[in-house]
């Protein structure tokens, strides 16, 4: 029951540097979420998507790049890391349930600790 | 435009009290709610959920929240606190047709010994 994984837990980038950050689920859920957690600011929403193929943006995309291109793959690019981009990342995934697409709860990974120097 | 709103970033309770963590919403149209848990260094938990039915909703570790429509509230109760619900609860609101969660910012629950 591996649920939803991201890899890696830690790492630390130079300002400038890029990277990608993995989420991978096993549940077949169609929708799939990136949160970045900051200290008494809660999650905020950078992207999301509602199947493969498609992704948009949330509260907090600049400086972001996602794509899906198979159901169980959501992986988060940052291309010229920022000190600002130093947070936890979460990876979640969801499923809809009855006819009028409403979310049933999210399932989220164990968290990636990003800090930008 | 959904939002959800917790007050009170803190809160301290003895180990025995009532816990009582408080959680607003706003929506125009009917909402489900959530109620996570964060332990240290660990992802989110699902605590409970509201999806329409029951009004009254119970969860793990003896936790439960009241879904109040005419106050816009679902807040959450424990009525004697342990040690290890300790932690950070997160109230989360989704609406048909949004297909995402908008989290508030969190109360971190302090049990005193």
């Amino acid at each position: 029951n591996a649920g939803v994984t991201q890899t890696p837990k830690f790492r630390i980038l130079k300002i400038g540097q890029s990277m990608t950050l993995q989420c991978a689920q096993d549940m077949n859920h169609n929708y799939m979420y990136w949160y970045r957690q900051d200290p008494g600011m809660g999650l905020k929403l950078i992207y999301y998507s509602v199947g493969a193929g498609i992704t948009d943006k949330g509260e907090v995309p600049n400086g972001y790049n996602v794509s899906r291109s198979t159901t169980e793959d959501f992986p988060l690019r940052l291309e010229l890391a920022a000190p600002s981009q130093t947070s936890v990342y979460f990876c979640a995934s969801s499923y809809s349930i009855g006819l009028d697409g409403l979310l049933t709860e999210a399932f989220f990974g164990q968290g990636t600790r990003l800090t930008v120097v | 435009a959904q939002s959800v709103t917790q007050l009170g970033s803190h809160v301290s309770v003895s180990e025995g009290a009532l816990v009582l963590l408080r959680c607003n919403y706003s929506s125009s149209v009917p909402p489900y709610l959530f109620w996570y848990v964060q332990y240290p260094n660990q992802g989110l938990q699902l605590l409970l959920k509201y999806t329409s039915a029951a009004t009254l909703v119970k969860g793990i570790n003896g936790f439960e929240a009241e879904f109040k429509k005419s106050e816009t509230s679902f807040h959450l109760t424990k009525p004697s606190a342990h040690m290890s619900d300790a932690a950070e609860y997160f109230c989360a609101v989704t609406t048909s047709g949004t297909y995402k969660y908008i989290f508030g910012t969190g109360t971190r629950l302090k049990v005193l010994a």
